[in-house]
């Protein structure tokens, strides 16, 4: 499965600065997923970055909010604007390998996560 | 739009017993997935189920897959305290141009002693 190397692992950040997570793929993938963890909760699909175009957002997030780059297809920056305390979330890139038959498990792949404590 | 149903969403069994945790999901999917989260650790892969009748089996761990009746369950044989852990099953669907993952709202699992 792909490696991810997603940095900073965690951050303390004022409320109303900014905050830009990475994620860098060890090969090439045409798309790479953005989702956001809140405590105690499940993962939500913040948006769907493709190389060379815009990203996709789901309903309820904006690019105003959290914009992304994907300058190539190893690499993508989430960023999360002028945060508040409700933005305290693990971050999480994750990318998507295509399945071969008879593999036990593969698929989507997970960035070590960005924990976000907004104060 | 796609619901992901797990159950029980809290699960505190005994070393040595069986049980099994429930994922039903509300739209058409050949695709479904089961990761495990540890605390403050990022999601692990545990299986990808890709047809109806689909079974796979890695150590206690055991996943199937029914397409029709849109249920995956997760099985744990005789369990250890190693396998306490939030367990996530994640349904993908394709919608426009891609496909979506979506999460079911994940099952803590504490396996005492």
């Amino acid at each position: 499965s792909a490696v991810i190397s997603q940095k900073p692992s965690r951050d303390i950040c004022q409320r109303g600065t900014s905050l830009t997570i990475q994620c860098q793929v060890d090969s090439q993938v045409t798309m790479m997923f953005w989702y956001r963890q809140q405590p105690g909760q499940s993962l939500t699909l913040i948006a769907t970055a493709n190389q060379g175009s815009e990203a996709t957002y789901e309903s309820g997030f904006v690019i105003d909010k959290f914009p992304i780059s994907r300058p190539n297809l190893t690499f993508s920056t989430l960023t999360v604007s002028n945060m508040s305390p409700e933005d305290s979330s693990i971050y999480l890139c994750s990318v998507e390998r295509p399945p071969f038959a008879g593999a036990v498990r593969y698929g989507y792949t997970f960035g070590s996560g960005t924990r976000l404590t907004v104060v | 739009e796609l619901k992901v149903e797990q159950n029980p969403l809290f699960l505190s069994m005994q070393e040595g017993k069986n049980y099994t945790i429930y994922c039903n999901y509300s739209t058409t999917s050949d695709r479904l997935y089961w990761y495990r989260q540890d605390p403050g650790k990022s999601l692990e892969s545990l299986f990808v189920l890709l047809s109806n009748g689909a079974v796979k089996q890695e150590g206690r761990l055991m996943a199937s897959l029914d397409t029709k009746a849109r249920l995956s369950t997760l099985h744990i044989t005789a369990a250890v305290h190693d396998l306490s852990a939030t367990y996530f099953c994640a349904v993908d669907i394709f919608v426009g141009s891609n496909y979506k993952l979506t999460f079911g709202k994940g099952t803590l699992l504490t396996v005492n002693p």
